[in-house]
């Protein structure tokens, strides 16, 4: 079966600080799908990105960097110079080829202070 | 108009009350679903539509009923709800079906209260 971890409840950084949100998972499938979301306290789920097992390049978008290993079944979130707008809670996800449901991990508390 | 709204934003119910809550995607989407979000808990899926016809349903209590007149509504009908129904029900939809690679864009979400 498979599963999603997300090790950190909660964080609190200063502003401008790096952060890094941890994110482990399990399946047995060889093909899958891992995403991240964000969703600030007005309640929407946002998606930020989706990434398939069988490419393993990292990915930078602005300030937000992602780090795919599958050596340790591992899809960790990197925020740069973090602002206060950052703070939410960020969903680490996976689905398996074929399969129609999301299993999403706990969640991260992201707090940012100015 | 934003990709996907869901109405209303809060909702307070007793437990003998029938409300429903409705979902609109503007995404051009073929498949839809429902999650519920409690306190804690990691989000649950309830039901996946697949151009109207439902495709999933995550042994949900029949005292939620869901309905998919089309591809870009989605409806949740609520009776005789329990307290610990209370929770974020959250819309969501696809481009496709074609399982795990789809992206699931999702809802604001409708903010439940069951007394």
């Amino acid at each position: 079966a498979q599963k999603v971890t997300q090790a950190q409840t909660e964080i609190s950084v200063v502003e401008k600080e790096d952060v890094t949100l941890d994110c482990v998972y399990e399946t047995r499938d060889t093909t899958y799908y891992l995403f991240w979301y964000k969703q600030p306290p007005s309640g929407e789920l946002v998606f930020l990105i989706r990434r398939n097992s069988f490419d393993e390049q990292n990915e930078i978008s602005g300030r937000y960097s992602w780090n795919f290993q599958k050596s340790t079944s591992s899809f960790n979130f990197t925020i740069t110079a973090s602002q206060v707008v950052d703070s939410a809670v960020y969903f680490c996800a996976l689905s398996e080829e074929g399969d129609r449901q999301l299993t999403f991990g706990s969640g991260t508390q992201l707090t940012v202070l100015p | 108009e934003t990709g996907v709204t869901q109405t209303p934003r809060h909702l307070v119910m007793g437990m003998t009350n029938k409300k429903s809550l409705k979902c609109e995607q503007h995404l051009g989407h073929n498949a839809m679903y429902w999650y519920k979000q409690s306190a804690k808990k990691p989000l649950e899926l309830m039901f996946v539509y697949n151009f109207k016809e439902q495709t999933e349903n995550n042994s949900v209590p029949s005292r939620f009923s869901p309905e998919c007149p089309n591809s870009s509504h989605l409806f949740l009908h609520l009776h005789t709800l329990q307290p610990e129904d209370s929770a974020l029900y959250l819309c969501a939809s696809s481009q496709g079906w074609r399982g795990g690679q789809e992206t699931q864009y999702f809802g604001p979400g409708t903010r439940l209260l069951v007394l």
